[in-house]
């Protein structure tokens, strides 16, 4: 299972545009990409998804380099609201069984 | 996306009493569930991988006789701690893929399990 590493926090301003790193070294090439924003005492909630170069949904757009071994969310204008912690998961979302192993996410504080 | 559910959201029991948690896909038909325990300020742990109509895969290090696993359909999982201790207290999150939610996981919203 390829490991991820990711800023332990990061603290923002409210309308800034935020982008968060994350390094997965030993990708395998049935991997996916896909992020998670969790707020205290809820369920992860998916945020997106990628395979390779740029994906780009209401939320949130995620860059993937060619060699695909780090990937950037990045969340535009952010608000009080998106104070979170981000996970970033790799994996064969092709198998049904695949687990997702968790890292330690990015604690991201966003101030007024 | 999948809209996954969980009951109760919180619960709390004396020490030694077995608690069952719901975990149920509400559009789609979920041929995996996943159990998970998170402690506070921590990261997710999976405990134990479900499909549907067989027995649960557990995770290194967590006990099966104390963790029931049950997926009996492809919309329900169930979580049972048994004779359960304050060390228990956690919060559970299960989470679902399969059918029209087969490109990734979704999570229920938690269950908060305080053992007196």
């Amino acid at each position: 299972l390829a490991k991820t590493t990711q800023p332990i926090s990061m603290d923002s301003y409210e309308g800034q545009e935020v982008n968060i790193t994350c390094s997965h070294n030993n990708i395998a090439t049935n991997d996916y990409i896909t992020w998670y924003q969790q707020f205290p005492s809820q369920g992860p909630r998916f945020i997106i998804q990628g395979y390779k170069t740029k994906v780009t949904n209401e939320v949130a757009s995620l860059f993937i380099p060619a060699d695909r071994k780090s990937s950037t969310l990045s969340l535009p204008r952010v608000s009080l609201s998106d104070t979170a912690v981000y996970y970033c998961l790799v994996g064969d979302e092709g198998d049904s069984s695949y687990k997702l192993i968790f890292g330690s996410g990015t604690r991201l504080l966003v101030r007024p | 996306g999948a809209v996954v559910s969980q009951h109760p959201s919180r619960v709390i029991c004396k020490s030694g009493t077995s608690v069952k948690i719901e975990c149920r896909s509400l559009d789609f038909q979920a041929t995996t569930m996943f159990w998970y325990r998170q402690f506070p300020k921590k990261s997710l742990m999976l405990m134990a991988t479900s499909n549907e109509g067989s027995k649960a895969t557990y995770e290194q290090g967590v006990e099966k006789d104390k963790f029931l696993i049950n997926h009996a359909s492809l919309t329900l999982s169930t979580l049972t701690v048994t004779s359960a201790h304050p060390e228990d207290s956690s919060f559970y999150i299960c989470s679902a893929r399969g059918g029209r939610a087969a490109d990734t996981q979704y999570f229920g919203p938690g269950t908060r399990l305080t053992v007196l």
